[in-house]
């Protein structure tokens, strides 16, 4: 089954712990993304990679950081969380642009709260 | 002004009817657009993708797009209780991201 996983799903932490957020994808996608979601603001875009070593600055990156060692793995890490971090996040990969469909999936998501 | 708008709702509508959803975009070289459906806690799901102008059917969806006027729209037909969830709508930004609106909440009434 083709499918986006995250782990852990939900995740309470202390201000200043860091915390690594795993995703990985079975669809051999080259386009992974991490996003959150508030209310009121829609889902943004974090990171995304567009293939192994290949990452770049989504619309919020401020205190986050990603890797991309292997096509399948794109894990988040926050190295020094803090309370504004709270949020849901999505893991996503895709097909490239150029490809019809074009069909981004997403992972289940993880509840991040940050005391 | 936000790349993607929607209004954000709730929109009520009752089982049966037609539910009318919109979003504008900013970015008039936007060429692919697309229609999300979330569900309460649960990750955002494609539903419709569009591409070029006038309307694209889907079983009870359709999707309108008109790049004239910066709109795309979705149309649920015979709306179903099952069908309340937040609808998201997405274009591709220059540099091939995804850019998503804040969405609209869809409530079908039994």
């Amino acid at each position: 089954e083709a499918q986006v996983t995250q782990n852990p799903r939900y995740l309470i932490t202390v201000t200043g712990k860091k915390l690594t957020v795993t995703c990985s994808q079975n669809m051999n996608h080259e386009y992974m993304s991490w996003y959150r979601q508030d209310p009121g603001l829609g889902l943004r875009q974090i990171y995304y990679s567009m293939n192994v070593e290949v990452t770049d600055k989504g619309d919020v990156p401020e205190g986050y950081k990603v890797s991309r060692k292997e096509k399948r793995n794109f894990p988040l890490i926050l190295e020094s969380p803090s309370p504004n971090q709270t949020s849901l996040y999505f893991c996503a990969s895709r097909t490239p642009h150029r490809d019809r469909p074009y069909e981004q999936y997403f992972g289940p998501g993880t509840r991040l709260t940050v005391t | 002004q936000k790349e993607v708008e929607q209004n954000s709702g709730p929109l009520s509508v009752p089982e049966g009817a037609i539910a009318s959803l919109n979003c504008t975009y900013s970015d008039r070289v936007s060429q692919s657009f697309f229609w999300y459906r979330q569900y309460s806690g649960k990750s955002p799901e494609l539903i419709m993708s569009i591409y070029s102008n006038g309307d694209k059917e889907d079983g009870r969806f359709t999707a309108q797009l008109n790049k004239a006027s910066q709109y795309v729209s979705l149309l649920i037909r015979d709306s179903q209780p099952s069908d309340s969830a937040t609808y998201l709508c997405a274009t591709v930004r220059y540099g091939n991201k995804l850019v998503f609106g804040a969405g609209t909440i869809l409530r079908v009434k039994s």
